[in-house]
């Protein structure tokens, strides 16, 4: 079974500036999907960007950026100019192509003003 | 669209009695998944349909724990007879097929 680790439980990060979070996975399949999910105090789960394995180019959306090394099988999250509403509960999640949903323990970031 | 609706928000039960939470994909979405969220655990896949038809249900715990899918537009995942090792936050989600999951708000689930 395929399996995703985020070995950084918390973080923190200097408002307006840029922090990276991890994320490495472990799977056989060459097709498949990974993603960060953000869960606020809310905790609804928002997802926040997403890549298919079989682009080369990383995902970027605004702030967000990844880091994919499919070689590598690693995943990271860059949030540039953080903001304090910013901070949550972040999720790397890997999504096989029967659908098959898996998610990392979770890292809690924390923007300091 | 209104999202993933779930019901209840909130459920506070006792031990023993059934406990049946709801779900209303986002209309057009053809998967639906269920997850629990414990701190312990973290976010649990525990099952999933896809065009109505459960295709793995590895992630359920127990027999005491089922799901169906009557139609595209409802869900139910059911807990008979509820422990408190059963509280958890369960979240439902859809999808276009392996498009992004959009999740809904949770049910918070109290089993005294």
């Amino acid at each position: 079974a395929q399996t995703v680790t985020q070995s950084q439980p918390e973080m923190s990060v200097q408002e307006a500036e840029t922090v990276t979070l991890s994320c490495t996975y472990d799977t056989s399949e060459s097709d498949y999907y990974l993603f960060w999910y953000k869960q606020p105090p809310s905790r609804q789960m928002i997802l926040v960007i997403r890549q298919e394995a079989y682009k080369q180019q990383n995902a970027t959306e605004n702030r967000f950026s990844v880091n994919f090394q499919k070689a590598a099988k690693s995943f990271s999250l860059k949030i540039s100019d953080s903001q304090l509403g910013d901070a949550a509960m972040y999720f790397c999640a890997y999504r096989s192509a029967d659908n098959d949903m898996r998610f990392g323990a979770g890292t809690r970031l924390t923007v300091k003003p | 669209d209104a999202g993933v609706i779930q019901s209840p928000r909130h459920e506070v039960t006792e031990m023993g009695q059934e406990v049946t939470l709801r779900c209303k994909p986002i209309s057009g979405h053809n998967s639906l998944f269920w997850y629990r969220q414990t701190m312990m655990r973290g976010l649990e896949l525990l099952i999933y349909f896809n065009n109505n038809v459960p295709i793995d249900d590895s992630g359920m715990p127990e027999d005491r724990f089922s799901a169906k899918m009557p139609n595209a537009s409802f869900s139910t995942l059911k807990i008979q007879p509820s422990e408190p090792r059963d509280s958890a936050v369960y979240f439902c989600a859809s999808s276009f097929w392996e498009n992004e999951q959009f999740f809904g708000p949770g049910t918070r689930l109290t089993v005294l």
